[in-house]
């Protein structure tokens, strides 16, 4: 069965420093991988998904399939970056989103 | 990418009873899904639900305890039928279009009594 595996519940950083939040995965195919946010008293929102390669609010993840990851990462983290975040999964085409167990990231000032 | 409207957005329920969910997308989408969150946990699939058919539900999740409506492809309802304390969560439903990731509802968060 697919998987997404988040190490981190909890990765608290200053202002300007550099983020990077985990995510590995397991799939033997090739699947669609995604970076979902969720700010505080706000619906899921989708941040990146590795088939556009673009960069949302400075953040950038890269597909490694060798080492079935997806890693999201920022060069300098902002206090408003604090929120939960989802890495997930999808087989494709309408096939269902698996979900990591998220990371809860804190920017402090 | 599509605009996905749920309610009620909260409900506190006396156990027994039923809560159905309404979700309305401001545009077609192909496939919708249900979702329930847990107090700190993450998004666990409840059903895949098609236009026409019947949903596909996930090992642990019933039709009987959560059947699912999906008359057209831009509106679905999830029932929580026969509440127990055990069903207090959060409930997501989500919608993908062929063009984009996936979209969510703002959720219902559903306390059972």
């Amino acid at each position: 069965a697919q998987r997404v595996t988040q190490p981190e519940k909890l990765l608290s950083v200053f202002k300007g420093a550099p983020v990077e939040l985990k995510c590995n995965y397991s799939y033997s195919g090739s699947p669609e991988l995604f970076w979902y946010v969720q700010y505080s008293r706000q619906r899921l929102q989708l941040l990146l998904r590795h088939i556009s390669r673009e960069s949302i609010k400075g953040f950038t993840a890269d597909l490694n399939k060798g080492e079935t990851s997806f890693h999201l990462k920022k060069p300098f983290a902002q206090e408003e970056d604090s929120a939960m975040y989802y890495c997930a999964l999808s087989l494709g085409g309408f096939q269902k989103l698996v979900f990591g167990t998220g990371t809860r990231l804190l920017v402090s000032p | 990418s599509a605009v996905i409207s749920q309610k009620p957005s909260r409900d506190i329920c006396q156990r027994g009873t039923s809560l159905t969910i309404q979700c309305q997308v401001d545009s077609q989408v192909t496939m919708m899904f249900w979702y329930r969150q847990q107090p700190g946990q993450s998004l666990t699939l409840i059903a895949t639900a098609n236009q026409g058919s019947e949903a596909t539900y996930e090992s642990g999740f019933v039709i009987d305890k959560f059947p699912i409506s999906r008359p057209n492809l831009t509106f679905s309802t999830l029932t929580v039928s026969n509440m127990s304390p055990e069903d207090s969560s959060i409930y997501l439903c989500s919608g993908r279009r062929s063009d984009y990731g996936y979209t969510f509802g703002s959720g219902t968060r559903l306390t059972v009594v």
